[in-house]
């Protein structure tokens, strides 16, 4: 079965201080892995999609298809990169049809 | 532009009442999904719908359908509601090419079934 793991609910870390936050995925096809965040009282967005192969933000993530991730790293948090953020997958296709992980919140302290 | 509307941004309904939400994709948009999410289940999708048609659906019972009109603007609609039925159900819009265009998420409308 199609599925994307966020193991951890909270991750909080200092301002300055690296981030990972790791996403697992299991699909037999070819995916396209999506990485979507959620600000403070704001809609759902498209951080970035491995497709792209972009640096958003500061954020990047690879897609390591041996270990079937997708983590999403940046060297040095900022405060304003506190929101919950979703792992998600797709088949390639023309269409969206998305699996998204539960979730993991990043508090970023001062 | 204007982004992904729905509308009402909140309900309330009983047990077997029905429902139907609304969503106005972002202009030039033909292709809007519908996201289901709860604390309990997160994030799960219903359907899309492109040109009017439904391209792809979700594992839901077939009380929850949609429907998309020549403008692209979709409506979803839950009859016989359930207690469960209650979460914040997301529209989101693409030009329907998914490796030309991101997906752009609506604010939702939160749905409280009593």
């Amino acid at each position: 079965a199609q599925r994307v793991t966020q193991p951890e609910k909270l991750l909080s870390v200092f301002k300055g201080a690296p981030v990972e936050l790791k996403c697992n995925y299991s699909y037999s096809g070819s995916p396209e892995l999506f990485w979507y965040v959620q600000y403070s009282r704001q809609r759902l967005q498209l951080l970035l999609r491995h497709i792209s192969r972009e640096s958003i933000k500061g954020f990047t993530a690879d897609l390591n298809k041996g270990e079937t991730s997708f983590h999403l790293k940046k060297p040095f948090a900022q405060e304003e990169d506190s929101a919950m953020y979703y792992c998600a997958l797709d088949k390639v296709d023309s269409s969206y049809k998305l699996i998204f992980g539960s979730g993991t919140r990043l508090l970023v302290r001062p | 532009k204007a982004g992904v509307t729905q509308t009402p941004r909140y309900l309330i309904k009983t047990r077997g009442q029905q429902v139907t939400l609304s969503c106005s994709p972002i202009s030039g948009h033909r292709s809007v999904s519908w996201y289901q999410q709860t604390p309990g289940q997160g994030l799960q999708f219903l359907f899309e719908y492109f040109s009017e048609t439904q391209r792809n659906k979700g594992n839901f019972p077939g009380r929850f359908s949609g429907r998309q009109f020549s403008n692209s603007r979709s409506e979803m609609n839950v009859s016989t509601l359930e207690l469960g039925d209650s979460a914040l159900y997301l529209c989101a819009s693409s030009t329907g090419q998914a490796q030309e265009s991101p997906l752009h998420f609506g604010n939702g409308t939160r749905l409280t079934v009593t």
